[in-house]
């Protein structure tokens, strides 16, 4: 069974400080990662993706991705009350449809 | 900025009840996708739809999901015969790119509640 797993949190942390989010998969195969955050009782909304190995810089967002550790990570700089949220690791598998394989997510909480 | 829509936001139906979701994905996409999320669970894959086949489904998509693209605008699910389990938000998303890269972009939902 292809598996994402995340730590479901929550994970707490003041106003500007940076907030480190995990995620593993167990699929070796796997060809690229997404992070997602998700607002309660809202659809998931893309906020970065990567491909290759090491970091990725998107304003105030990092994706770091270690394929031989099977590693994902979110950083968020300056971390802001608005970005209390789930963030969704998803993974691209080895099948060859596109499909995504969800993680449980990690609850965010910035308190001002 | 084009999105994928989705209706009806919210349906109430009666266990047993046929019930079909649709969608409008953005335009110019090529790979349609259904996901479900049950209340305080992860996101799970249902189905992929590319060139009008399913392209693969997962062990949820059972006898009575069935998906279609009827008019080359919406994308439809059905399930033929609610069951109280199939209570969820049921997610579509869709993709420009091939099955190897390209992003998922997901619509509002419209959430299943099965009495």
């Amino acid at each position: 069974q292809k598996e994402v797993e995340q730590n479901s949190g929550p994970l707490s942390v003041p106003e500007g400080a940076i907030a480190s989010l995990n995620c593993t998969y167990s699929d070796r195969g796997s060809q690229s990662f997404f992070w997602y955050r998700q607002y309660s009782g809202k659809s998931p909304e893309l906020i970065m993706f990567i491909y290759s190995n090491g970091d990725k810089e998107d304003g105030r967002f990092t994706a770091q991705l270690n394929k031989a550790s099977q590693y994902v990570s979110l950083l968020i700089r300056d971390s802001q009350p608005s970005d209390s949220a789930t963030y969704l690791c998803a993974v691209r598998g080895s099948s060859n449809t596109g499909k995504l394989i969800f993680g449980q997510g990690t609850t965010l909480q910035v308190k001002p | 900025e084009p999105e994928v829509t989705q209706t009806p936001s919210h349906q109430v139906t009666q266990m047993g009840q046929e019930v079909i979701l649709r969608c409008v994905p953005i335009s110019n996409h090529l790979y349609f996708y259904w996901y479900r999320q049950i209340l305080g669970q992860k996101v799970e894959f249902l189905v992929s739809f590319y060139n009008n086949e399913i392209s693969e489904k997962s062990e949820i998509f059972d006898d009575q999901f069935s998906v279609e693209r009827p008019d080359g605008s919406n994308f439809t699910l059905k399930i033929r015969s609610t069951k109280l389990e199939d209570s969820a938000m049921y997610f579509c998303a869709s993709s420009l790119a091939g099955p190897n890269t390209g992003e998922l972009f997901f619509g509002e939902g419209s959430r299943l509640t099965v009495l």
